[in-house]
């Protein structure tokens, strides 16, 4: 069965500082993946997805992820943050051997310190 | 503005009442899918459809119940409501019925407490 892990529940960063969000994955086949942002009281929002090609993706925001199939890794990336990324983000991962299903990581707070 | 909604935002329901949650979408989405967030699990699946008429469990299904009765609504019933439902529902569509190809688009959630 997929799996997801985010290893970190709580980051802080300071505003201007670059940002690496961690994401593994547990799947055999190849897999889709995805990085959602959920702010304070709202729904999700997709950042940024991989199906296949090249291994790094360009989101919105400013955000970028590199699939690593080596490491069963998809990792989230921004070069400077901004005090308006303070959310917390959920890596996912999806097959279509498990038809449109998505497994959800248990999410990494981000804070950022002005 | 097309997406997905769901009614109501809040609600409280004492221990052992009933309920309906509503989703609907605009976008002619095949696969919608009903989630539960609890802070520290992320999201969890609960139910799931691929098309009018067809539903599947996901991973905590007890408790609940759905139906797909046309391809824009997916409410989701609670039975006989328990405080350990209390979370945050989120409704999700997808396009086509196979595969994530495109992502989910999400409702912007119901926070449901049980007391």
């Amino acid at each position: 069965a997929q799996s997801v892990t985010q290893p970190d529940i709580h980051i802080t960063v300071s505003e201007g500082a670059s940002l690496e969000l961690r994401c593994n994955y547990s799947y055999g086949a190849t897999p889709y993946l995805f990085w959602y942002v959920q702010s304070p009281g709202q729904g999700l929002q997709l950042l940024l997805k991989y199906f296949s090609g090249d291994t790094l993706v360009q989101g919105i925001k400013g955000f970028e992820a590199e699939f690593k199939r080596s490491q069963s890794s998809f990792n989230l990336r921004k070069p400077s943050v901004h005090w308006s990324d303070a959310a917390e983000y959920f890596c996912a991962v999806g097959a279509i051997e498990y038809g449109n299903k998505l497994v959800f990581g248990a999410g990494t707070i981000l804070r950022v310190k002005s | 503005n097309a997406g997905v909604t769901q009614t109501p935002k809040f609600q409280v329901l004492k221990t052992g009442q009933s309920m309906t949650l509503q989703c609907a979408q605009d976008m002619n989405h095949e696969y919608m899918s009903w989630y539960r967030q609890d802070p520290g699990m992320g999201l969890r699946l609960i139910h799931y459809s691929v098309g009018a008429g067809i539903t599947d469990q996901g991973e905590v299904p007890n408790g609940y119940n759905v139906s797909r009765s046309t391809t824009e609504d997916f409410p989701l019933r609670l039975l006989s409501a328990a405080p350990s439902q209390t979370s945050v529902y989120f409704c999700a569509s997808s396009e086509g019925r196979q595969g994530t190809n495109y992502g989910y688009t999400f409702g912007s959630g119901t926070r449901l407490t049980v007391v």
